[in-house]
């Protein structure tokens, strides 16, 4: 079947890096989607990744390995408002998305 | 710039009740699409269309319908409300070009949340 691993929880400290890593397995791939979303509210889109490589956004950066069906967010200087859920979503027919990661910031 | 606009933002239906979520985007979007949410876990597509006229089943349809009439517009029908439809409903839309998956970004409604009893 389809499916998107990621981990349930990461913690991390205010100023510090984090990955989150996303594997997935699934047909007719076309990219790597990552969102954020926080308590109550709705997901908002952080990144895509449609080639291999790295793709910078500010603070963030995601990472795409077609090879290793493999994938990664990275957050730099956390910030305590980045305390959400992050999901991957693997962009094919039918978007399929991952459990989700709740991030959690400590000063 | 409204955006995606779901609604209503809660509702509490009894069994067996049928309701419509309302969706509407003012984005001139194509790809339009429905997702449920239950704690703990990622969206999971209930249906999605490529283009007014056009509409395809994803993960779990079952106990849903859905029509698109037009771009703005994408209803999604409880045919006959049950406890295991209580989750949040969030309609999302894309510019993703017709009969190709969406890719970047797509944009959500605020959600809806849907208790049946």
């Amino acid at each position: 079947g389809q499916s998107l691993e990621q981990p349930s929880e990461v913690t991390a400290v205010e100023g510090a890096i984090v990955q989150i890593n996303c594997t997935y397995q699934t047909s007719g791939f076309y990219g790597l989607s990552w969102y954020q979303q926080h308590d109550g509210g709705a997901p908002t889109f952080l990144s895509y990744n449609g080639l291999d490589g790295l793709e910078e956004t500010g603070r963030f950066s995601s990472f795409l390995s077609r090879s290793d069906s493999y994938g990664y967010l990275l957050l730099q200087e956390l910030q305590m408002k980045d305390s959400a859920s992050y999901f991957c979503a693997s962009s094919n027919y039918q978007l399929i998305w991952g459990a989700g990661t709740k991030l959690i910031i400590k000063p | 710039n409204a955006g995606v606009t779901q609604t209503p933002k809660f509702q509490v239906l009894k069994t067996g009740q049928s309701m419509t979520l309302q969706c509407a985007q003012d984005m001139n979007h194509e790809y339009m699409s429905w997702y449920r949410q239950d704690p703990g876990m990622g969206l999971r597509l209930i249906h999605y269309s490529v283009g007014a006229g056009i509409t395809d089943q994803g993960e779990v349809p079952n106990g849903y319908n859905v029509s698109r009439s037009t771009t703005e517009d994408f209803p999604l029908r409880l045919l006959s409300a049950a406890p295991s439809q209580t989750s949040v409903y969030f309609c999302a839309s894309s510019s993703g070009t017709s009969g190709r998956p969406p890719t970047g970004e797509l944009f959500f409604g605020e959600g809806s949340r849907l208790t049946v009893l």
